[in-house]
């Protein structure tokens, strides 16, 4: 079986702070992470991936996810956060090992920037 | 190029009424999905598509609802007998097979169902 969590429904972060947004997850053998943005009235837009190799991953829109295997943890990072940036936030997990192509996401964060 | 489309993009609807929406992934991904947002419930697995295996329906939480595809391209979710709790967004996403099923998906626009 496979679960994600995202324990915080919004976040508050001013203009120019960092941001981080956590996932942690739950699988049988190893991990496919994955990170969306959802705009308002739009899709999912994918930002970054974790398949295997270094555990710092780096995406679009200057965002970055650190991936740690003792914590199963994959929390989205940005060194400075735009107003821009506002939106909600998915994180996806799917077991490698399984047999089934189907991720399963969490309930997403809602990351709000204040000017 | 083209996204994931996805048709129509809203559409309200009485309580009883049967509804077909549209979702035509990108050219050449033999993967496509179905899933269901609703307002704080993250999104909702329906039903997966891979190339002319028989789909995985295991998401779909009714009989009312089905879904096909059509020649590996063009996918249509029908929901019968609409019940107000299937107000929500409709979310279409397709993915390339090539290079490993860990690439990821991209999503259309969605369909936002109102049923009166």
């Amino acid at each position: 079986a496979q679960s994600v969590a995202q324990p915080e429904d919004q976040v508050n972060v001013a203009e120019g702070n960092p941001l981080t947004v956590k996932c942690t997850y739950s699988v049988s053998g190893n991990p496919y992470l994955f990170w969306y943005v959802q705009y308002p009235n739009r899709g999912l837009q994918f930002l970054l991936k974790y398949i295997t190799g270094d555990n710092l991953v780096k995406g679009s829109y200057g965002f970055e996810a650190e991936f740690n295997k003792s914590q199963t943890s994959f929390h989205l990072k940005k060194p400075s956060a735009l107003v821009s940036d506002s939106a909600l936030y998915f994180c996806a997990v799917r077991d490698a090992s399984g047999g089934s192509y189907i991720p399963t996401f969490g309930r997403g964060t809602s990351l709000i920037v204040h000017p | 190029g083209a996204g994931v489309s996805q048709s129509p993009s809203n559409k309200v609807t009485e309580k009883g009424k049967d509804v077909e929406l549209r979702c035509d992934p990108i050219s050449g991904h033999t993967a496509l999905y179905w899933y269901r947002q609703s307002l704080g419930q993250g999104l909702e697995f329906l039903i997966y598509f891979q190339g002319n295996s028989a789909p995985d329906k295991s998401g779909l939480p009714s009989d009312r609802f089905s879904a096909e595809r059509t020649g590996g391209s063009v996918s249509t979710l029908t929901i019968q007998r609409t019940q107000q709790e299937d107000s929500a967004v409709y979310l279409c996403a397709s993915r390339p097979s090539g290079g490993g099923s860990y690439n990821e998906q991209f999503f259309g626009p969605g369909t936002r169902l109102t049923v009166l």
